[in-house]
This record gives structure tokens, sequence and C-alpha cells, in this order.
């Protein structure tokens, strides 16, 4: 079975700010690992995905994650927040081979100016 | 535009009633799934298609049910609907049944009063 944690249901930042959102997973097999972003009264867009590749993976609009199997961990990233990040992030985990996948609480990011 | 194309976009019944969610997943995708995304419940995974087989199966009521078509489009019946079940149904699309190519269509907003 898999298992998804996200630390913290919201996070605020400063424009210009580094972003980090936590994410940590359980999974009997090799996971796949997904986030993806929820803009308000839309529907989910994947910013990244982790295949059992690179463990650095680099997304769209400027965000990354790292893979870190010892932690459990798939944290997300961005170096400077900006005013158009404030959405909705999900951590994702799918460790079966049909694909269905387990999500996250969400965690909301608001950006100040 | 995600490809994949969810009808209606929004739908407020009564208690009691039944209604019918419809699906189009992107072109040469084969399968299809269906997620609920409600407050209290947040994302969770109902059930998968694949090429017009049900292929998984999730958190899903007995008052649910779905089916794949040969064209393969799918629709989410709801029956006996509670003012419990309003949420957004979002459906997803991939080629071969995994993870990794999800696409998620825009959604439903069901409003059960």
């Amino acid at each position: 079975a898999q298992s998804v944690t996200q630390l913290g249901s919201h996070v605020s930042v400063s424009e210009g700010a580094l972003v980090l959102l936590r994410c940590n997973y359980s999974s009997s097999v090799p996971p796949y690992l997904f986030w993806y972003v929820q803009y308000p009264n839309q529907g989910l867009q994947l910013l990244l995905k982790y295949t059992s590749a690179a463990t650095l993976v680099k997304g769209i609009n400027g965000f990354e994650a790292e893979f870190k199997k010892s932690e459990t961990s798939f944290h997300l990233t961005k170096p400077s927040a900006h005013m158009s990040d404030a959405a909705e992030y999900f951590c994702a985990v799918s460790g079966t081979s049909y694909g269905k996948l387990t999500f996250g609480q969400g965690t909301i990011l608001t950006v100040h100016p | 535009d995600s490809g994949v194309t969810q009808t209606p976009k929004h739908l407020i019944t009564a208690t009691g009633q039944r209604v019918t969610l419809r699906c189009s997943p992107r072109s040469g995708d084969l399968s299809v799934y269906w997620y609920q995304q409600s407050l209290d419940q947040g994302l969770q995974f109902l059930i998968q298609y694949y090429n017009g087989e049900e292929r998984a199966k999730g958190n899903i009521l007995e008052r649910f049910s779905a089916q794949q078509f040969p064209d393969l489009h799918s629709e989410l019946n709801l029956s006996s609907l509670e003012l419990g079940d309003s949420a957004l149904y979002f459906c997803a699309s991939s080629v071969r049944g995994d993870a990794n190519g999800y696409t998620f269509g825009s959604g439903t907003r069901l409003t059960v009063v």
C-alpha cells in the first residue's frame, strides 16, 4: 500500500523567497512520485514527476524536487517565489502497475508581496 | 486544454437523484481514471478502466458505478445522491494504464442540495 504525507497544510512566503513544500511517502514497491498544482476552480496540472531516473527532477515554472530514498521524501522547491505560484500543491505516489495515484492532503501556498 | 474533456462542468441536483458524469479521454489514451475531490476526504481514487474493462477499484460507493464504452469515453453514474456526495469529480486518462502519462480533465463540480 502507498501513502503520502504533506507536512503543512498552509505555507506562506514572501515574493522572491525560497519555496519549500514537504512530502513524505510510504510505498512497498519502488514508487513513481508526482507533484501537481491546482489553481482555484481548475483541474490538476503536472509540475514534475520521478520515475526512477535522475533523483533531482526539474519541472515547469522553475520548480524542482529531489527524491531521497533514505528519507522517503520528495520535497518540492523553487528558489524564488512569484505571485503566480499561489495555488494548492499536491504530492502523489503510484506504486502499482495500473497507475492508481494516492494523493497527499495538499498544501496551500500563499505568496505575499 | 489538456485533451481530456469532462461534461458537464457544473451540476446542481437534489438529494435522492441520479446523475451521469461524462469523460472523453485524450486521443490515443486507453485508460480512464475517476477521482473524487472533497473538502473532508481530499483526492480519492474511485475506479479505473482500461480499454473497456474495469482494472482497479478504490473507495467507490455501491451507489456509484462507471463504465467505459467501445469509443473509450467513460461515464460515472451517481445515484441516491446525498449531501456528502457534493464534490469535484475528476477524470484522468493515460496511454498504457500507468501513472507515468496521466492527464487530468478540468473536473465536474457536483452540488447536491
